[in-house]
Parts: C-alpha cells; structure tokens; sequence
C-alpha cells in the first residue's frame, strides 16, 4: 500500500537556514496539499496544487515559503531564512479531485528552528 | 469565512463504552464536506468518516457514525464500542464544494480507559 510520503520527517535548523521538503502523493492522485500544524492545533491549509499548477495559496504562505510541483508528481516546499514561529509540522496531503475529493495525509515533517 | 468549532478539547471513555465528539461550523455555504479525521499520537492523519452536506442520512463507518443537523451546523462523531486503539485526536474538517481549502478544528483528545 504505497500511500503519502514525505522527507525527512524530522528536521532541526538553525535560525536563518533555507530548509526544503519533500512530498509523494499518491500515484493515481492529481491534487496536492500543504498543511502546517502547531502543537495542539488543527492543521491550516497552506497551498494546494492540481497536477502542476498552483492554484490556491493561503495568506499563511509568507514570501519566505515557496512549493513546486514541477511534474505533477512530487512537490516540494521550501521555506528561506527560517524563524522560530516556522516550527511546526508540514503536512501533505493529496485527492484523486472528484467528489467529495477525500484528502489522504503523509506523516508530516517535523520543523525544529533553533 | 468558515470556521470548524471543537468545543471539548479532552474527553475520555472507558473501554466499550460508546462516546460522542462534538463539532460544529459556521458556513453560508449549501455544498460543502465535513469530515472526522483521527490523528494517533506521532503518527499520519486518517479519515474516520465522511459526509457530504446533500444527503440527508447520517454515514456510518462501522462502530463510527455522526448525527449531522445541517441547520443547526452540528456534525458530531459517535464511537461505539470503543477500544483502546480508539485514543487519539480527533478532528472534524469542513471543505466547501467551490474550493479545496479545508478548514480543521482545532481538536478533541480522546482517552480510552481500559
């Protein structure tokens, strides 16, 4: 069962670091979605891709964030010159897109920011 | 906007008994999805169960099924049975029909007692 997948899923940095993950959504699936969760909190939606094209950004997405999905397969997220408030766990998630479009997690990344 | 209210941060039952999780949202909305999804302790987000806003009857999975009152806004998740691998939080998500920006609660801790 080849489900979502995501690299590393732990990762310490020093303040000011340029960091980058790494997200495989399920094969057959065509929408991708990035969540970041804080602790004892629900996740809040970040960006979400429909095969390659970015077509929601959430005001959550500061200039220092960026996500690619250049082939419509994997996506990447990178955040430049990490602060403290960026940790976090970064959740993907992806949807075949049809109907009630069920959104399928990955074990998420956990963000540490000395 | 839509906002996910999860107004019981903890709530406990003991083994086998039956126990409800509240949720409610606030939405102008007529098409929309509300979901439970269920997140064990340091491990990957999963779908519990799944309701889509046009159909009048209640979705049940198994020991899980919800009471959804569209007029009232209240979806909330009913555990029968429950079991030690219950515990966990719980999260209820509302996606709308005109985008794919899922909004989460901020959860409910549940604690199974053996």
């Amino acid at each position: 069962d080849t489900g979502v997948s995501q690299d590393p899923r732990h990762k310490i940095t020093k303040r000011g670091q340029n960091v980058t993950f790494r997200c495989d959504p399920i094969s057959e699936h065509n929408r991708l979605y990035w969540y970041r969760q804080t602790l004892g909190q629900g996740p809040e939606f970040l960006t979400y891709f429909q095969n390659e094209a970015q077509l929601e950004k959430s005001r959550l997405l500061s200039d220092r964030f960026s996500a690619e999905r250049p082939k419509g397969s994997f996506s990447t997220l990178e955040i430049q010159r990490t602060e403290q408030g960026d940790s976090a766990m970064y959740l993907c998630a992806s949807s075949l897109g049809a109907g009630p479009d069920t959104q399928y997690f990955g074990p998420g990344t956990r963000l540490t920011v000395l | 906007a839509q906002t996910v209210t999860q107004s019981q941060p903890e709530m406990s039952v003991q083994e086998a008994e039956t126990v409800t999780l509240s949720c409610t949202y606030d939405t102008s909305e007529s098409d929309y999805y509300l979901f439970w999804y269920k997140q064990p302790p340091s491990r990957q987000m999963i779908l519990v169960i799944r309701q889509e806003a046009y159909k009048q009857q209640n979705a049940t999975e198994n020991r899980f099924s919800v009471n959804f009152q569209k007029a009232a806004k209240s979806f909330s998740l009913k555990i029968s049975d429950s079991q030690l691998g219950d515990a966990a939080m719980y999260f209820c998500a509302y996606r709308s029909d005109n985008n794919n920006d899922m909004r989460f609660g901020a959860g409910t801790r549940l604690t199974v007692k053996p």
